[in-house]
């Protein structure tokens, strides 16, 4: 069954504007990663943040993560067309990679 | 570092044909692969994970007997769709482990198929 579900599903904004895309999921986790999707292509992997962390930094990115709420957050800072693509996020509820969990993806459109 | 290739790229068959995708890491040696499946628009879901020199575990629905996996060496696992049928068509993504890396997976660039 699906574990992390991204929403919002599709986003549209311009050009130096902020972009928040938030991930929920059902059950107790060792981290959660997001990644990022160019039409076509493999995924890159953006962004880890392990369950006692609570908040992650990475260039333009910024990560949130609240276990109480199950939820966790990708903000990118200052947009460039360049960040069009899909994000997603996926769970990891064990050392071993047995339980790698996507949810649906928000696919994000930077405007110039 | 840490780059995983996938060969072809892409690829067109006929239905009832078989097709096998290559998944290598480059530089580093996979402890463990996982091979997902991705249809247009919609997220990757785990198909297998293959550890090197065993069997591949397959996730519930998926039909082993129809997707082979091997994994003979550290930098090498195959997926093999056999009888392929237009319903397989797809896009499909390995990913690796090292013995370093356990919590991060490292994409391959993912292999287009399209069953004719």
């Amino acid at each position: 069954s699906q574990q992390g579900e991204e929403d919002p599903q599709a986003l549209s904004i311009q050009e130096g504007e902020n972009a928040t895309m938030n991930c929920s999921y059902k059950t107790s986790i060792n981290n959660l990663q997001w990644y990022r999707q160019n039409s076509g292509r493999g995924l890159v992997h953006l962004i880890l943040i392990r369950s006692n962390e609570r908040e992650k930094h990475s260039g333009r990115l910024r990560v949130t993560l609240d276990t109480s709420k199950k939820s966790s957050s990708l903000l990118i800072t200052a947009s460039r067309a360049a960040d069009t693509a899909s994000y997603f996020c996926a769970t990891y509820r064990d050392n071993y990679g047995q339980n790698f969990v996507f949810g649906p993806g928000t696919r994000l459109s930077v405007l110039p | 570092g840490a780059v995983v290739s996938q060969h072809p790229s892409r690829v067109i068959c006929k239905s009832g044909t078989s097709v096998k995708i290559e998944c290598r890491s480059l530089d580093f040696q996979a402890t463990t692969m996982f091979w997902y499946r991705q249809f247009p628009k919609q997220s990757l879901m785990l198909m297998a994970t293959s550890n090197e020199g065993s069997k591949a575990t397959y996730e519930q629905g998926v039909e082993k007997d129809k997707f082979l996996i091997n994994h003979a060496s550290l930098t090498l696992s195959t997926l093999t769709v056999t009888s392929a049928h237009p319903e397989d068509s797809s896009f499909y993504i390995c990913s690796a482990t090292g013995t370093g890396t356990v919590l991060t997976q490292y994409f391959g660039p993912g292999t287009r198929l399209l069953v004719l």
